[in-house]
């Protein structure tokens, strides 16, 4: 496999669900990211891993929890969503950080 | 505060009417400025990164300008295959290195 997959492609969840989205990057970079992506919005980071240090968007809501387990894998755990949170998220991985970002297809996800 | 705006919104095209998309920034100081192309239901696609006014870089039919203030992103005889969402984002320098996104401007091209 190539470049940044992303897993599941699609998720329909009920507000008291617990699930999580997976991705792995094959491109060896040394950042890792998540971005939501909304309608007529402009793509918002959500949290970014980078040799082993975590920045985080303080507006993204408790219930996503990120978790980097190396620098491959990354995680997002969903708990309690709304259905405000049904949208496009998509996992990025760069070179460094900062650098030109290779995205995923991304998780379409529907809350009900 | 960072800013990105793009313009226009929305654009259409008949095949082969070259166009412009424009981004226009704000920030303190510029370490890059980067193009990104998106498909329906998919993620963006790297195309560009441009780091200072002058600059220019081109792949088929498109071509990114940057001046002090703004981005061009050249589309020439466009075809119906560059149907997308073009996204620019601006990265600052000094402070935090997370590039700031623009709305994106959505290109249809009609055969």
């Amino acid at each position: 496999e190539t470049g940044v997959t992303q897993t599941p492609r699609h998720l329909v969840m009920g507000m008291t669900n617990k699930k999580s989205l997976k991705c792995e990057q094959h491109l060896g970079h040394n950042a890792m990211y998540w971005y939501k992506q909304s309608a007529k919005k402009p793509l918002e980071l959500m949290f970014v891993y980078s040799l082993e240090e975590r920045v985080e968007n303080n507006s993204v809501p408790s219930r996503f929890s990120p978790e980097c387990p190396n620098s491959s894998h990354l995680f997002l755990h969903l708990h309690t969503l709304q259905p405000e949170d049904s949208a496009l998220y998509l996992c990025a991985s760069s070179q460094d950080p900062g650098g030109e970002l290779f995205f995923g297809e991304g998780s379409r996800l529907t809350v009900l | 505060e960072d800013q990105v705006t793009q313009s226009p919104e929305a654009l259409r095209l008949q095949e082969g009417e070259s166009s412009s998309l424009n981004c226009s920034y704000t920030v303190s100081g510029l370490r890059g400025l980067f193009w990104y192309r998106q498909d329906p239901g998919k993620g963006p696609e790297f195309l560009f990164t441009l780091y200072s006014a002058g600059e220019e870089k081109e792949k088929e039919r498109l071509k990114a300008t940057l001046t002090k203030k703004e981005s061009f992103l050249h589309i020439t005889a466009p075809k119906p295959e560059d149907s997308a969402t073009y996204l620019c984002a601006v990265q600052a320098s000094g402070g935090s290195y997370i590039p700031t996104f623009g709305r994106g401007t959505s290109l249809i091209v009609h055969p």
